[in-house]
């Protein structure tokens, strides 16, 4: 079955390090975004691709990276950098030409 | 004028009864006004979708109600059961395909 697959689904970091989040497609989608949620809010964008090999930040991009070398995948790094980074992430994607969006199911991110 | 308002925060609606979630925006440029339903530990998915030329959208109990004069759009869920229990998320079309959210509804059907 074609979908997103994120992993870890429940992550624990130590205070200062760097932890990646993976993020695969078997869809065939061109662009593929990251999304932050908090308790309470909506769906912050982190980074986006549209294809591969470039990306463009979001609007809370300060302290994450990603890359795009692949087109089914757009892992996530969430370095020291991120003052508060205990919250739940989504991946999601979306095929050219189309307006809607296909999510993973999230992986939790906390920090200890 | 990037914003999109959703309200209200937390709804409790009892089973077979109609749930509404309303929500407002200022940009007149966007142009896809979509629904996503998300479940506990899950990604949303899309629920229902509506454009700014079209005044109502239907989809088996689901239903967008848009004005576009007012800026507002709402969702209808009517006979509403408790599996319909999620968190639910509007959003609006900006340009290159990027979503603007509302902050989303918790909807709880009690039995």
């Amino acid at each position: 079955d074609g979908g997103i697959t994120q992993s870890p689904k429940y992550l624990f970091r130590k205070e200062g390090q760097n932890v990646t989040l993976s993020c695969e497609q078997n869809l065939n989608h061109d662009a593929m975004y990251w999304y932050r949620q908090d308790p309470g809010q909506g769906l912050r964008l982190i980074y986006y691709s549209q294809i591969v090999n470039d990306f463009q930040k979001g609007d809370i991009a300060e302290g994450y990276s990603v890359s795009r070398e692949k087109k089914e995948s757009f892992p996530l790094t969430v370095t020291s950098a991120q003052k508060n980074p205990t919250a739940f992430y989504l991946c999601a994607s979306r095929s050219q030409g189309s307006y809607g969006y296909t999510f993973g199911s999230g992986t939790r991110l906390t920090v200890v | 004028q990037q914003q999109v308002k959703q309200s209200p925060q937390s709804l409790i609606v009892q089973k077979g009864g109609i749930s509404i979630i309303n929500c407002a925006y200022e940009n007149t440029a966007f142009d896809y006004f979509p629904w996503y339903q998300q479940f506990p530990g899950k990604g949303p998915a899309l629920l229902i979708a509506i454009r700014p030329d079209v005044s109502e959208k239907k989809e088996g109990r689901f239903t967008i109600s848009f004005n576009k004069s007012a800026k507002q759009f709402s969702l209808h869920i009517m006979d509403s059961q408790p599996g319909d229990s999620a968190t639910y998320f509007c959003a609006a079309r900006w340009s290159n395909y990027q979503l603007i959210w509302g902050a989303g509804t918790k909807l709880i059907i009690k039995p």
